[in-house]
């Protein structure tokens, strides 16, 4: 099965500030990667997928990028953070219809 | 646009009490329907169904998938404090001759479970 690694688990930032989240997956190839973004404990809203490397489609516009340099490395940016930026960030990956699995999330708070 | 709904939004229970979660949805293309608990971090998966009427168990949880009324529901009996978490329903499409399949996530069910 696979693994999903995320840091930082926690990050204080100031507005305009650049950002920087990575997450790596180990124990499976050519995975699905995405970026989920959970607001006050509640449902997740996608905002960004890769079937592959260089492949992101972004579900919803806002002021954050994605990239995926590698097969399993996925990356998500931004260069002038904003206060609504804060959140809780969740990377998952799964292969075709399986299940997806989480990595251990990212609690943003953007002050 | 796919719709996922679950309900109630919050659920207060004490030890040893049944609990029914719902899920009903509206998604092109439906593939699967998964539930996820969640706790401090992140969703740890519990089941994924994908053909109507048959059930899934593990221990004291239980789902089962209705496709025809698009609806789901989890079932928790004799609950524990350690049941206290965010219940999450999440549906799958696919896309046509690709791998990817989008997960639509409900807004979750907050349980929460009294000695």
């Amino acid at each position: 099965s696979q693994t999903i690694h995320q840091w930082p688990a926690t990050l204080v930032q100031p507005v305009g500030s650049p950002l920087s989240l990575e997450c790596t997956v180990e124990g499976t190839s050519n995975p699905n990667l995405y970026w989920y973004r959970q607001a006050a404990g509640r449902g997740l809203q996608l905002l960004f997928y890769s079937v592959g490397i260089g492949q992101i489609s972004s579900e919803v516009p806002q002021n954050l990028s994605a990239s995926r340099p590698q097969d399993r490395q996925f990356i998500l940016s931004s260069k002038k953070l904003l206060l609504s930026d804060s959140g809780f960030y969740l990377c998952a990956g799964d292969r075709a219809s399986y299940e997806q699995y989480f990595g251990p999330g990212t609690r943003l708070t953007v002050t | 646009e796919d719709k996922v709904v679950q309900s109630p939004l919050s659920l207060v229970v004490h030890e040893g009490d049944t609990v029914t979660l719902n899920c009903s949805y509206e998604v092109t293309n439906f593939r699967s329907l998964l539930w996820y608990k969640q706790e401090k971090k992140a969703p740890t998966f519990l089941f994924m169904l994908t053909s109507s009427g048959i059930e899934k168990k593990s221990g004291r949880l239980s789902s089962i998938l209705d496709k025809k009324e698009l609806f789901s529901i989890l079932n928790i009996t004799a609950t524990q404090t350690g049941d206290s978490a965010i219940y999450l329903c999440a549906v799958r499409n696919i896309r046509g001759g690709t791998s990817y399949g989008k997960l639509t996530f409900g807004q979750g069910t907050i349980l929460t479970v009294h000695p």
